[in-house]
Order: C-alpha cells, then sequence, then structure tokens
C-alpha cells in the first residue's frame, strides 16, 4: 500500500519561500505522476501543480510563476517550493498520487501539513 | 478554468435515508473526467468515484455516480453514521484541474 508523507517548516515568513516534501513509501516514485494541492477555510482545494519522474511538469497558471515541483529519484521524495508567499498562502498542503486510471485522478493523498505565513 | 457548483451547501438527514448531492461544470467536462471525494475533519480527501461512474477500490456499493457533459450527481443510497462528512467534486479532463466548494452531509 503506498503512503505519502509531507514534510517542511509549518511557518514561513511574508515574502519568503515555501519549501516541502513528500517521501513516498510502498511504490516508486518512478510509476506515476506526483502532485500537490492546497485547502484553505477561504478558497477551498486549490490543485497547485503536478510532476512526472522525468521532469514533465504542469502547473496551475494561478501559481505558474511562483511554484516549483521536482523529483529527488534517490530518495523516493518529491517536492515543492512556492516563492513570494503572502498570508493567502496560508493553507493545509497535501501531496497526492496520480493513479493510472483513465484520465489520472488523485487516488492516493498524504495526511497533509499546515503552513502558516507569518509577518 | 471549469468552475464546479455544488449543491446544496448542506444536506441534513437522517442515517438509513438516500442522499443526492449535485456538480454542475460551468464547460463541458471532457471525457466525463469527474472524480467525488469524502473528507471527514482532520483527513484528507478519500477517492470515492472516478470517471464519473466507476467506484475507487474498496468503496461501499451503497455509493454511485452518475451524469455526464456538465451535470453530474453523487448518490449515497442508505446513509451510515460513518458517511456524515463533506464531498468534493473533482474535473480532471481539463487543466488547471478544479474542484466544487462541497457539500456538507450532517446528522439531522
Amino acid at each position: 500500500q503506498v503512503q505519502l508523507q509531507e514534510s517542511g517548516p509549518g511557518l514561513v515568513n511574508v515574502s519568503e519561500t515555501l519549501s516541502l516534501t513528500c517521501t513516498v513509501s510502498g511504490g516508486s516514485i518512478s510509476e506515476h505522476y506526483w502532485s500537490w494541492i492546497r485547502q484553505s477555510p477561504g478558497k477551498g482545494l486549490e490543485w497547485i501543480g503536478y510532476i512526472h519522474y522525468s521532469g514533465i511538469t504542469n502547473y496551475n497558471p494561478s501559481f505558474k510563476r511562483r511554484v516549483t515541483i521536482s523529483v529527488v529519484r534517490s530518495k523516493n521524495q518529491f517536492s515543492l517550493e512556492l516563492s513570494a508567499v503572502t498570508a493567502a498562502d496560508t493553507a493545509r498542503y497535501y501531496c497526492a498520487r496520480l493513479g493510472k486510471t483513465d484520465g489520472y485522478v488523485f487516488d492516493y493523498w498524504g495526511q497533509g501539513t499546515l503552513v502558516t505565513v507569518s509577518s | 478554468e471549469i468552475v464546479l457548483t455544488q449543491s446544496p451547501g448542506t444536506l441534513s438527514l437522517s442515517p438509513g435515508e438516500r442522499a443526492t448531492l449535485s456538480c454542475r461544470a460551468s464547460q463541458t467536462v471532457i471525457s466525463n473526467y469527474l472524480a467525488w471525494y469524502q473528507q471527514i475533519p482532520g483527513q484528507p480527501p478519500r477517492l470515492l468515484i472516478y470517471g464519473a461512474s466507476s467506484r475507487a477500490s474498496g468503496i461501499p456499493d451503497r455509493f454511485s455516480g452518475s451524469g455526464s457533459a456538465t451535470d453530474f450527481t453523487l448518490t449515497i443510497s442508505r446513509l451510515e453514521p460513518e458517511d456524515f462528512a463533506v464531498y468534493y467534486c473533482l474535473q480532471y479532463g481539463s487543466s488547471p484541474r478544479t474542484f466544487g466548494q462541497g457539500t456538507k452531509v450532517e446528522i439531522k
């Protein structure tokens, strides 16, 4: 059974870069696409972007100029960097797997990690 | 981007009753790539339905999905105590992928 676990700072200062890592266990990162999604009371669930182990990425235009998702194959991890954060980026951040169904739906999720942006 | 509107915002029902949740898209959802998720407080969303009507692995058959193009429905035939939660729809046929705002199913 695949498991995902987010890790990273729970507090980030305004204008700085939010950095999170997702560690995948129970499966190889090279076999799927992987995604970041966030959830906040104000905006609900928002898809941030996804990556394939080959390096192919697709980002939500709402984040495009600020976001980078990358893979660390040797550690079976992928990461999220979101630059120039504001209070609006305060949210619970989830990593998720895109399953091999037609269309690639998010089938496994991590428990999420709460990130607060502080001034 | 495709906007998904879920209704009602809150559904108040008793255990054993039937729940019908709606998800309406602002544009046609390509290939009916529409999924439903259940979220219990403190937990991540759990995949119930994908491709509008296919149940995910391990999901009880009291959950069913239907619809096409812009109108989709999640039906829970008989509510069990563990079904009281928030339900979200997701369209994954077009980029960016977008979620609905959720329907809360609460105990009456």
